[in-house]
């Protein structure tokens, strides 16, 4: 069964710094990994998804890097602003690339 | 990146009525939708995944009579809580994803749904 970790679970960092948000997987047979953010009392936002032949992919200040063998994923923020807080999540589908396991999620704080 | 609206936001509901929440892909076929709950500081929790004009899968666990979802079209799911109590009161999401060239797409997921029984 496929196991998702996150760390760190929370992060507090002033604003204008880069950061890198973490995310593990158990299974490295994975079709694709997907980030998402999820502000307080809402849904969740597609950020990046990156194909499991991919390395890396951006989009504006944010930078999702995947190491399928050894079970590792990256999502780089660059120039943090206040607008950034919220909690970040990854996932990763099934075998059969349908159902998504979700990790454990990243409270992510900008301090202005 | 493409829209799944859900509806309503909030529902507050008498302890023993059914509510009813909408999930609809506004600007592409979804294949395939999921409906989640999560409670407060968790990750998401699959519930179950509907397929269009199938019956929904269940995960092990979730009470299919208790919560009943509808996918009868390729942009529609419903899913409604039946005789509802307040230990069902939690957050709802949903999510929908297309199926092309034998992959399927990127997942979106809707606003959620906060439901209060009281």
């Amino acid at each position: 069964k496929q196991e998702v970790t996150q760390i760190p679970a929370a992060l507090s960092v002033p604003e204008g710094e880069n950061l890198v948000l973490n995310c593990s997987f158990t299974d490295s047979a994975i079709y694709n990994l997907q980030w998402f953010r999820q502000d307080p009392g809402k849904g969740l936002t597609s950020l990046l998804l990156i194909q499991s032949s991919q390395r890396e992919q951006t989009s504006g200040r944010l930078n999702a890097s995947l190491d399928k063998s050894s079970g590792r994923s990256t999502l780089y923020i660059a120039a943090s602003q206040p607008g950034d807080s919220a909690t970040y999540l990854c996932a990763v589908p099934d075998f059969g690339n349908e159902k998504l396991t979700f990790g454990t999620g990243t409270r992510l704080t900008i301090i202005p | 990146g493409a829209v799944v609206s859900q509806h309503p936001s909030r529902v507050i509901c008498k302890s023993g009525t059914s509510v009813k929440i909408e999930c609809r892909s506004l600007d592409f076929q979804a294949t395939t939708m999921f409906w989640y709950r999560q409670f407060p500081k968790q990750s998401l929790m699959l519930m179950a995944t509907s397929n269009e004009g199938s019956k929904a899968t269940y995960e092990q666990g979730v009470e299919k009579d208790k919560f009943l979802i509808n996918h009868a079209s390729l942009t529609l799911s419903t899913l409604t809580v039946t005789s509802a109590h307040p230990e069902d009161s939690s957050f709802y999401i949903c999510s929908a994803r297309d199926w092309q060239g034998g992959i399927y797409t990127e997942a979106f997921f809707g606003q959620g749904t906060r439901l209060t029984v009281v």
